[in-house]
């Protein structure tokens, strides 16, 4: 199985200020990793696709980049309502696997 | 609006069965891929599998860990996603989800049903 980590479990940071999650994958993935939110008492919310696609609705304050077996999801001018949970997961094969999840923290 | 509503969980015994229930509405449910993924508490979330949509004959997939205990199956005439689970473990405690695929993406998830495996 691809092994995807989120090597920072925890992050807080300030609106306005920007901040970035890193996934990792144990293997190449080319760009088929998707990025999702989950707030409390919320559905997850699939943020970004192919790495770097923004879905419809997802805010131009987030990015993806990278592709391989490095990732990124950046949030610029962070907003409150960005809170909770950020999850990378890999599409390249199966099985679909996740990463163990981000927390951001809102100061 | 897309809608997906999981229903049937509870508290079972190891060795025991299960079957969840995911009602969905505001879209073609024939249409589309439908998966099952779970999270254990603190835990990252698990795919358990996928089935196909009317195109692509229903066929299903499954993660290696769950193959064989647990069936996925759907009813199109109710909009019902089915996940039946046998040979319960207590390592299979977890909030079960149910969501619409794109593909091998999920663009829309239940809000998830709390498992319990314990004696």
């Amino acid at each position: 199985d691809v092994q995807m980590t989120q090597s920072l479990s925890y992050l807080a940071a300030s609106p306005g200020e920007s901040v970035s999650i890193s996934c990792e994958a144990s293997k190449s993935i080319s760009n088929f990793l998707a990025w999702y939110q989950q707030k409390p008492g919320e559905p997850y919310k699939l943020l970004i696709q192919s790495g770097s696609t923004l879905q419809s609705g997802t805010p131009s304050r987030f990015s993806g980049s990278g592709s391989g077996t490095d990732f990124t999801l950046t949030i610029r001018s962070l907003e409150p309502e960005d809170f909770g949970l950020y999850y990378c997961q890999q599409y390249y094969e199966k099985p679909l696997t996740f990463g163990s999840g981000t927390k951001l923290e809102i100061k | 609006e897309v809608k997906l509503l999981e229903s049937g969980g509870g508290l079972v015994q190891p060795g025991g069965s299960l079957r969840l229930s995911c009602s969905v509405s505001g879209f073609t449910f024939a249409d589309f891929y439908m998966s099952w993924i779970r999270q254990p508490p603190g835990k990252a979330p698990e795919w358990l599998g996928m089935i196909r949509n009317t195109a692509n004959l229903y066929s299903t997939d499954y993660n290696p860990s769950v193959k064989g205990r647990f069936t996925i199956s759907r009813d199109n005439t109710q909009d019902i996603l089915y996940l039946q689970m046998d040979t319960l473990r207590t390592e299979d405690t977890a909030i079960y989800y149910c969501a619409r695929g794109l593909w091998v993406l999920f663009d829309h998830w239940g809000q998830g049903v709390m498992v319990t495996v314990s004696s």
